[in-house]
């Protein structure tokens, strides 16, 4: 496809579960960047990708939240042992390279509830 | 450390008058900074980008924003108000001068009302 998509659209899951979100990038996008945006917040940084390495975990909040790239190209987030503080809409972006100036581009985003 | 503030939570103006959106940033060095849209149950959409070329830039569907060094503002204006640009606009810059991480504001909702 021509833009960032993300599945599922929607996630519902029960408190205690383990969930996974997916991100598919722009074709040939090297890196790859996830966000999680709290109800009537700005997003915030989780983790970006360079390849198929993290370059930059520090956003991950504990070791409930993994993520990875193993091709360099779809990414996956997996949250473990979910909490209901971790509902919120999931945000990935991709761009060319990394570095000022190189537009990121969004996905819709995954909305997570934990009920 | 890059920061922005965005200073009005909610915006209301009426279709055809004028839009402003107010964004101040704290930088230790002249950063780069963006606008971002985001329109209900869509992606983020980049409307405009400063990078340290002319300090007045344009963007897309009518929107410009003046980078003010001395003010550490970075505001978004039009100069005529559609219904359609009703969404929510974020303030960013990226962290550090390699790229990477986005730092956003907490955002301004604008509406428009006919």
């Amino acid at each position: 496809g021509a833009g960032v998509s993300q599945t599922p659209s929607n996630k519902v899951t029960e408190k205690g579960k383990y969930v996974e979100l997916r991100c598919d990038p722009i074709s040939g996008h090297t890196a790859l960047y996830w966000y999680r945006q709290s109800l009537g917040q700005g997003p915030e940084f989780l983790i970006y990708f360079q390849g198929t390495g993290a370059a930059d975990d520090s956003g991950l909040p504990n070791d409930r939240f993994f993520a990875v790239r193993p091709e360099g190209s779809v990414s996956t987030l997996k949250i473990q042992r979910t909490e209901r503080g971790d509902s919120a809409v999931y945000l990935c972006a991709s761009s060319q390279v990394p570095g000022l100036g190189n537009i990121q581009y969004f996905g819709a985003g995954t909305r997570l509830s934990v009920l | 450390a890059q920061s922005v503030t965005q200073l009005d939570s909610h915006v209301s103006v009426s279709e055809g008058t004028p839009v402003l959106l107010r964004c101040n940033y704290s930088s230790s060095y002249s950063p780069s900074l963006f606008w971002y849209v985001q329109h209900p149950n869509k992606g983020l959409q980049l409307l405009l980008k400063y990078t340290s070329a002319a300090t007045l830039v344009k963007g897309i569907n009518g929107f410009e924003a003046e980078f003010k060094k001395s003010e550490t503002s970075f505001h978004l204006t039009k100069p005529s108000a559609h219904m359609s640009d009703a969404a929510e606009y974020f303030c960013v810059v990226p962290r550090g001068n390699q790229g990477g991480k986005l730092i956003f504001g907490q955002g301004t909702e604008l509406s428009v009302k006919p």
